[in-house]
């Protein structure tokens, strides 16, 4: 089923660990994006992909890093993990024209 | 720097009765407009979408919106609501190109029967 597949589902970290969340899309969509939504903030963006091999910031980068090597693949990292970094993480995509998004399940994080 | 209006928080309405959500957005150029509908603990998943053309878009679930430039709005409305529409809804907005879309706080819907 074409889609977008994150994991972990979630996590619980410790604070100061580095975490890797990943996102796989089947749909060959140049571009993807990194989200954390939390109570009362709505989605703010992290990072963006336009396309494989570039990337850009969002409305709230610091604290995390992406790669895009491949169209497929968008994993975020945390470096070093920090308690306000607990929230939930969605990645998303975007095909040709304008369309809507298309949104993974999401990834719980809890940091510790 | 664009962004979107979500003045209601949280509407309770009763099952049957009709719903209009709120969105504004604050941009200079022809924006394109999202609803995407979030339930408890699910990602998120478009509801409709408006680019161009008739300014009234119907969605999926019985759901429809108006666009009105002139107010900068794109409300979201269904005539009779179900329990189980009760969810997280987000107006969101994006331009041509890569533009990322830039999402609204939120409204929490509750359905009361």
């Amino acid at each position: 089923i074409a889609g977008i597949t994150q994991a972990p589902t979630s996590q619980i970290l410790a604070a100061g660990r580095r975490m890797t969340l990943r996102c796989t899309q089947d749909m060959r969509h140049n571009a993807m994006y990194w989200y954390r939504q939390d109570l009362g903030l709505g989605l703010r963006l992290i990072h963006y992909s336009n396309t494989a091999g570039t990337t850009g910031k969002g409305e709230v980068p610091d604290g995390y890093s992406v790669s895009r090597a491949n169209t497929d693949d968008f994993p975020l990292t945390l470096a070093s993990a920090v308690p306000s970094q607990t929230s939930v993480y969605f990645c998303a995509s975007r095909g040709q024209g304008g369309l809507g998004y298309t949104f993974g399940s999401g990834t719980r994080l809890t940091v510790v | 720097a664009q962004s979107v209006t979500q003045p209601d928080i949280h509407i309770t309405v009763s099952e049957g009765a009709s719903l209009e959500l709120r969105c504004n957005y604050s941009y200079g150029a022809t924006p394109y407009l999202f609803w995407y509908v979030q339930s408890p603990g699910q990602g998120l998943q478009l509801l409709l979408k408006y680019f161009s053309g008739d300014t009234l878009v119907q969605g999926i679930k019985g759901f429809e919106a108006e666009f009105k430039r002139s107010q900068s709005s794109f409300n979201l409305r269904k005539p009779s609501v179900h329990w189980s529409d009760a969810a997280e809804y987000f107006c969101a907005v994006g331009y041509s190109g890569n533009t990322p879309l830039v999402f609204g706080k939120g409204t929490r819907l509750s359905v009361i029967a």
